[in-house]
């Protein structure tokens, strides 16, 4: 019972270097979005997916790409890390919002990212 | 815009006291809410929701919240914390939008610790 499962749970890049975190759910979600967590700043959406082949901009989409070719995987990509992209990032995943499922959201385990 | 306002950063309280953490949001229509808690090192997990109905909610491990619409209030509660509930809480609040993506605000987050 895997849930939603984010690789890899730590790095440490130097400024300029680029990565990709991928994000699995085995959920069968419609959904899927990118956090970040910051100190005092709670949880930010970066990207989300309504559906395989769509990808829209959260609220602090600057210096980050997604796809998501697949519909239980959902990739975050920074192609050129700054230390601003310090943070602990957080995949979710949740059903269409309809009458039955009403926007509970499963979260990944986290990813700690850290830039030199 | 659509906010969540955690009026407490950090709690300690000792063991058996009452908690009351606060939680307030913004929108005025319809909102499902909910409160996540991210126990140390791990990821954020659903403690309760309100969608509808009785608006006092119980949920895990004897937390509960009341949701008063007049005050668009969504506070959580609990009768004698344990040392286990040391964690950081957070509210969050979803705005249903049939056909679109889960537009969920978090809150800044309450660290609560308990003290043995």
């Amino acid at each position: 019972n895997a849930g939603v499962t984010q690789t890899p749970k730590f790095r440490v890049l130097k400024t300029g270097q680029s990565m990709t975190l991928l994000c699995a759910q085995d959920m069968n979600h419609e959904y899927m979005y990118w956090y970040r967590q910051d100190p005092g700043m709670g949880l930010r959406l970066i990207h989300y997916s309504v559906g395989e082949g769509t990808t829209a901009k959260g609220e602090v989409p600057d210096g980050y790409n997604v796809s998501r070719l697949k519909k239980q995987n959902f990739l975050l990509g920074l192609e050129s890390a700054a230390p601003s992209q310090t943070s602990v990032y957080f995949c979710a995943s949740s059903y269409r919002d309809t009458a039955q499922n009403t926007g509970e959201l499963f979260f990944g385990e986290g990813s700690r990212l850290t830039v030199l | 815009a659509q906010s969540v306002s955690q009026h407490n950063h950090h709690v300690i309280l000792s063991e058996a006291a009452s908690l009351e953490l606060g939680c307030n949001y913004s929108y005025g229509g319809t909102v499902n809410l909910f409160w996540y808690v991210q126990y140390p090192g791990q990821h954020l997990q659903l403690l309760l929701k309100y969608f509808s109905g009785d608006p006092l909610v119980k949920g895990i491990k004897g937390f509960e919240a009341e949701f008063i619409k007049s005050k668009f209030s969504f506070n959580l509660r609990k009768p004698s914390v344990q040392w286990s509930d040391t964690a950081e809480y957070f509210c969050a609040v979803n705005h249903p939008n049939s056909g679109g993506y889960q537009k969920v605000t978090f809150g800044t987050g309450t660290k609560l610790q308990v003290i043995p």
